[in-house]
Formats: structure tokens, C-alpha cells, sequence
């Protein structure tokens, strides 16, 4: 699996838009971008994912730029209920062995 | 209302105990996962499940057991050979092929007394 790498920790105002950055140089054809959050003392969240193409739904954006090298996710008006830690993760779709491997993540803190 | 359930949400082990973390879902998904937190940690595959009767290990299986008898529930035993069992443990199941999408159960806090 790709590795990737995220700042450790970024904050925003309320309101604002959020955009967490998200580095995977070494990402495969075939892998696509998973974002998770895990709210304080709770279960992860599963976001949102794409392959090559942006994505968007009810929750956030992911912006996958052309070479595929990086990402960011977008939280277009942040809450304070948005302060989490959030996990990038890059993964082959499917398969027999699918083991999400979550990192430290990134912490975002969203201040009034 | 469908779910993943953990319990308990606190569970305290006495030396040389065996502990049984429960975990239910009613999604109807065939795989199911248990992961270990520490605090300020990622988190780290214990065992995974992909169809009844089957499990296999991950990445820190050894002082763990679980069983998949039933497609609905998927039981971690931490055991006494699990010399540090303090941590947060989650549960997560993934429907069939799409397993990258797994939804999560509140977690089990154990302590050790």
C-alpha cells in the first residue's frame, strides 16, 4: 500500500472552509484515496473516497490533483463538531485482504 | 436502526484474566474487523473476518482469540498471554467487496485493575 503523509495539525474558524492536505507520492493505478475521521473517544467515520476524478457529497470534497501525488479534503463550512482527527488512506478497492492501516492522522481543531 | 454495537463501553481485567469484548452488527456485511487504539496512536488490526466460521490474523494478533460462529457477531477474547491489554478497541464491519468502507462501533475502553 501507498504511504501517506499528513501534517500533524491544522485549525480553522467556524464557518470557514477546511482543507486538509494529504500526500501519496508512491500511489498505484489501481489505489484509490479514503478519508476517515475519528471524533474524540469514538469510532472512525468513513468520509468519503475517489480514484482520479473529484468527489463530493454531503459531507466534504476530495480534490485529487492530476498526477495523483497528492490530495485534500474539504469541509466547506466547518463546525465546531468538525474538530476531529482525520485519516488519509490509500487502498486498492476490495480484495480478500482488505486492511485499512490508519496513521496518525491529522488533528483539526475548529475554533469559534 | 441499524449498527454496529460494542460492549461493554468499559471493561476493567484483573490480572491473569481472560476479557470478552462483544461486538453485534445488523447491516448484514459478511466481513468484520476488531482494532487496537493507544492513546495518540493510529490504529492497529487485531483480527479480521471475511465470511462466517473464517478469521485471520492481523497485525498484533498474538494474546487475542475470536470467533465468527454467526455472520451477525464477531467476539474478541483478550487473554491473560496479552501482557498489555490497556487500550481503546474498536470493532468495524464492511459490506462484501467494498470493504475500504467500514463503519465502526463506539469501542470498548479496557483498563487493566
Amino acid at each position: 500500500d501507498a504511504k501517506t503523509t499528513q501534517p500533524p495539525s491544522m485549525d480553522c474558524a467556524e464557518g470557514r472552509a477546511a482543507n486538509l492536505p494529504c500526500n501519496h507520492s508512491t500511489i498505484s493505478g489501481n489505489e484509490y484515496v479514503y478519508w476517515y475521521r475519528q471524533i474524540h473517544s469514538q469510532g472512525p467515520q468513513y468520509i468519503i473516497h475517489g480514484l482520479k476524478n473529484n468527489e463530493t457529497n454531503e459531507m466534504a470534497s476530495l480534490i485529487i490533483t492530476e498526477d495523483r501525488k497528492s490530495s485534500t479534503l474539504i469541509l466547506p463550512h466547518a463546525t465546531l463538531r468538525d474538530t476531529a482527527v482525520y485519516y488519509c488512506i490509500v487502498r486498492v478497492a476490495g480484495g480478500a485482504n482488505s486492511k485499512l492501516t490508519f496513521g496518525k492522522g491529522i488533528t483539526l481543531s475548529v475554533r469559534p | 436502526d441499524g449498527g454496529i454495537t460494542q460492549s461493554p463501553k468499559y471493561l476493567f481485567r484483573k490480572e491473569g484474566q481472560n476479557v470478552t469484548l462483544s461486538c453485534e452488527q445488523n447491516l448484514n456485511h459478511d466481513a468484520m474487523y476488531w482494532y487496537r487504539q493507544d492513546p495518540g496512536q493510529g490504529l492497529r488490526l487485531i483480527y479480521y473476518s471475511q465470511i462466517v466460521n473464517d478469521f485471520q490474523k492481523g497485525d498484533i494478533a498474538e494474546g487475542y482469540s475470536v470467533s465468527r460462529e454467526k455472520k451477525e457477531s464477531f467476539p474478541l477474547t483478550v487473554t491473560s498471554a496479552q501482557k498489555n491489554p490497556t487500550a481503546f478497541y474498536l470493532c468495524a464491519s464492511s459490506p462484501g467487496f467494498l470493504q475500504n468502507i467500514q463503519y465502526f462501533g463506539a469501542g470498548t475502553r479496557l483498563s487493566v485493575l
